[in-house]
């Protein structure tokens, strides 16, 4: 069984800090990895997609991916009130031929005034 | 930008009824995806279709079927109704590849009594 795995927190951090969200995942030949955020009662927006190893910058988030250890994080620099929601990891299957995703539960990111 | 709609925001059925969920999206984008999402499960794939008149079941496709008649159209089809199927549904589209980022509709908040 495929799985993608994320801590369900709440991950709670104060106004300007870092949030660190974290994400494995079991299959070996996943090569596309994407982040969506999902504000309660809402649908999920993606954020960031990240295909190879290393760092990825887009504004105040880095996506980061080590293919080796199985494991994709985000970073949310300055966080603010308004990131306050839920973070899903999501990654493609076997290559993705057909472009299906396996989700993670998500973390619920809380940012406190 | 990408534009994926669902033909309601809020649903309220009745147990055995047929009910009829509609997705469109408007970027030509091959795939279509339904899921449901609940608490504590996460999002979880019911139908997936990769062309016009194709369809692969998802994890969970008891109880459902679908329709794509059209490359921008993806119907979700409930033959008849339950409780159990009281959930938020999610249709999503991305490109063939190489990149599968999924895009979501709005959502369908689905009520079975």
């Amino acid at each position: 069984q495929k799985e993608v795995e994320q801590n369900s927190g709440p991950l709670s951090v104060p106004e300007g800090a870092i949030a660190s969200l974290n994400c494995t995942y079991s299959d070996r030949g996943s090569q596309s990895f994407f982040w969506y955020r999902q504000y309660s009662g809402k649908s999920p927006e993606l954020i960031m997609s990240i295909y190879s190893n290393g760092d990825k910058e887009d504004g105040r988030f880095t996506a980061q991916l080590n293919k080796a250890s199985q494991y994709v994080s985000l970073l949310i620099r300055d966080s603010q009130p308004s990131d306050s929601a839920t973070y899903l990891c999501a990654v493609n299957i076997d290559g993705g031929s057909q472009g299906n995703l396996i989700f993670g539960k998500g973390t619920k990111l809380s940012v406190k005034p | 930008d990408v534009k994926v709609t669902q033909s309601s925001r809020y649903l309220v059925k009745r147990t055995g009824e047929k009910v009829f969920l509609e997705c469109v999206q408007d970027m030509d984008h091959e795939n279509m995806f339904w899921y449901r999402q609940d608490p504590g499960l996460g999002l979880r794939l019911i139908y997936f279709s990769y062309d016009v008149k194709m369809k692969e079941k998802g994890d969970i496709p008891e109880g459902y079927s679908v329709s794509r008649e059209k490359k921008e159209r993806f119907s979700l089809i409930l033959e008849s109704a339950s409780t159990n199927q009281t959930s938020m549904y999610l249709c999503a589209s991305s490109l063939a590849g190489p990149s599968y980022e999924q895009y979501f509709g709005p959502g369908t908040r689905l009520t079975v009594t």
